[in-house]
């Protein structure tokens, strides 16, 4: 286990909706990472959150968009949320300037849009 | 624009046999590569990352090899076992972000 926590696992929300994902990252983690991985595909980089601010950013639109807390914790909101929405939502955390900053993952949130 | 791909979608092997997994990379500044491997309704698991200063980088029954010239990386799995069937995903980093292709799945024959 890597020690990043997503929450929920599962969800359910009908197109126009809005929905909030969570992600606890690993202690002594300052950097937040999101991706959206749709089923048979690999993880698409949405944005990443260091020190409470994005700090890059993937071919999303601005209705993905998300905040950092004090902890490194961070949610990703999706507003009016569309059918190809539907995917899994992967967080992943590292600690940046780290000789091996690598990305460890969450266990993801399933996101199913109707 | 630049990304990464693999050579397979699948890849089925008797358990015991060695296992080859490889991808290829367009961008020729890209410095530092991930294997990662996902298993059925879990997140990607880190496995092995090497740097551009490297060829070849070994762990627990892992080896990932990278050749610059013609931008491509390997993974080698020895010994295969069943616990190793999954999906598995080369990922280069970037400055803020990882791209990953599109993966391999791997399938062990007992």
């Amino acid at each position: 286990e890597t020690g990043v926590t997503q929450s929920p696992t599962h969800l359910i929300k009908t197109r126009g909706q809005q929905v909030t994902l969570r992600c606890s990252s690993q202690s002594g983690h300052n950097t937040v990472s999101w991706y959206q991985q749709a089923l048979g595909q690999g993880p698409q980089f949405i944005f990443q959150y260091y020190r409470e601010e994005e700090n890059g950013r993937g071919n999303f639109p601005p209705r993905f968009s998300g905040l950092q807390f004090p902890n490194y914790s961070s949610e990703l909101n999706v507003n009016a949320l569309e059918l190809d929405d539907s995917a899994l939502y992967l967080c992943a955390s590292s600690l940046a300037g780290a000789l091996r900053d690598t990305q460890y993952f969450g266990p993801g949130t399933r996101l199913t849009v109707l | 624009g630049e990304s990464v791909g693999l050579h397979l979608p699948t890849l089925s092997v008797q358990e015991g046999d060695n296992s080859i997994i490889n991808c290829a990379y367009s961008n020729s500044a890209s410095d530092y590569f991930i294997w990662y491997k996902q298993e059925s309704g879990k997140g990607p698991q880190f496995i092995i990352d090497i740097r551009s200063n490297m060829d070849k980088r070994q762990g627990q029954r892992v080896t990932v090899l990278l050749n610059k010239t013609v931008k491509h990386l390997s993974l080698q799995i020895a010994a295969t076992q069943p616990g190793d069937s999954a999906v598995y995903f080369c990922a280069e980093k970037g400055n803020n972000d990882m791209r990953f292709g599109a993966g391999t799945r791997l399938t062990v024959k007992p």
